[in-house]
């Protein structure tokens, strides 16, 4: 019973390299999320996913960069890392993006360090 | 402004007592509320969600929700040391951006032996 899983857990970038946060969801949910969180910020979330085939930038997309590469999977690409974008990413999913009671389901995060 | 305002803490509580935490949202039309659990190092997890007013009561855990002063609340009843972890309310928009949860920045809860 994975749920939400996430890969890597842990990264250092140098400023200025690229790579890909991968996530998978085993839970047959139509909708994918990115957050980012902070401290002191909370989370915030970064682009979503409402189903396969369609991103929508969320809060703070400024640097990022998503893929749907099918109904499991939702990538997170920043293509030239800065050290602004140091944070805990969270990968979560939900069975739509509508309806009172729609809960999101997180995966366990992904420590990233921009130096 | 933020959208989804909690006090950071930390809330002290003695073991076995009730803690009371707070949440205010600005978006009059919000139409759902959550409240998460955070262990320090670990992801949120989903603790209960409450979308009409009044109050809503899983185990020890109350959320009390009120419209119309844009305030939902959490306690605790018989706060255990295993509680204390970093709480997060957060808040659904209008119709038009379901599922995209604005969270507060999440209130620090310490149990005391």
């Amino acid at each position: 019973n994975a749920g939400v899983t996430q890969t890597p857990k842990f990264q250092v970038l140098k400023t200025g390299q690229s790579m890909t946060l991968q996530c998978a969801q085993d839970m047959n949910h139509n909708s994918m999320y990115w957050y980012r969180q902070d401290p002191g910020m909370g989370l915030r979330l970064i682009y979503y996913s409402a189903s396969e085939g369609t991103t929508d930038k969320g809060e703070v997309p400024n640097g990022y960069n998503v893929s749907r590469l099918n109904k499991r999977e939702f990538s997170l690409r920043l293509e030239s890392a800065a050290p602004s974008q140091t944070s805990v990413y969270f990968c979560a999913s939900s069975v739509s993006t509508g309806g009172g009671g729609n809960t999101i389901y997180f995966g366990e995060g992904s420590w990233l360090t921009v130096v | 402004q933020k959208e989804v305002e909690q006090n950071s803490g930390p809330l002290s509580v003695p073991e076995g007592a009730i803690a009371s935490l707070n949440c205010t949202y600005s978006d009059r039309g919000s139409q759902s509320f959550f409240w998460y659990r955070q262990y320090s190092g670990k992801s949120p997890e989903l603790i209960m969600f409450i979308y009409s007013n009044g109050d809503k009561e899983d185990g020890r855990f109350t959320a009390q929700l009120n419209k119309a002063s844009q305030y939902v609340s959490l306690l605790i009843r018989d706060s255990q040391p295993s509680d204390s972890a970093t709480y997060l309310c957060a808040v659904t928009g209008t119709t038009d951006s379901w599922g995209k949860l604005q969270f507060g920045a999440g209130t620090q809860v310490v149990v005391t032996p």
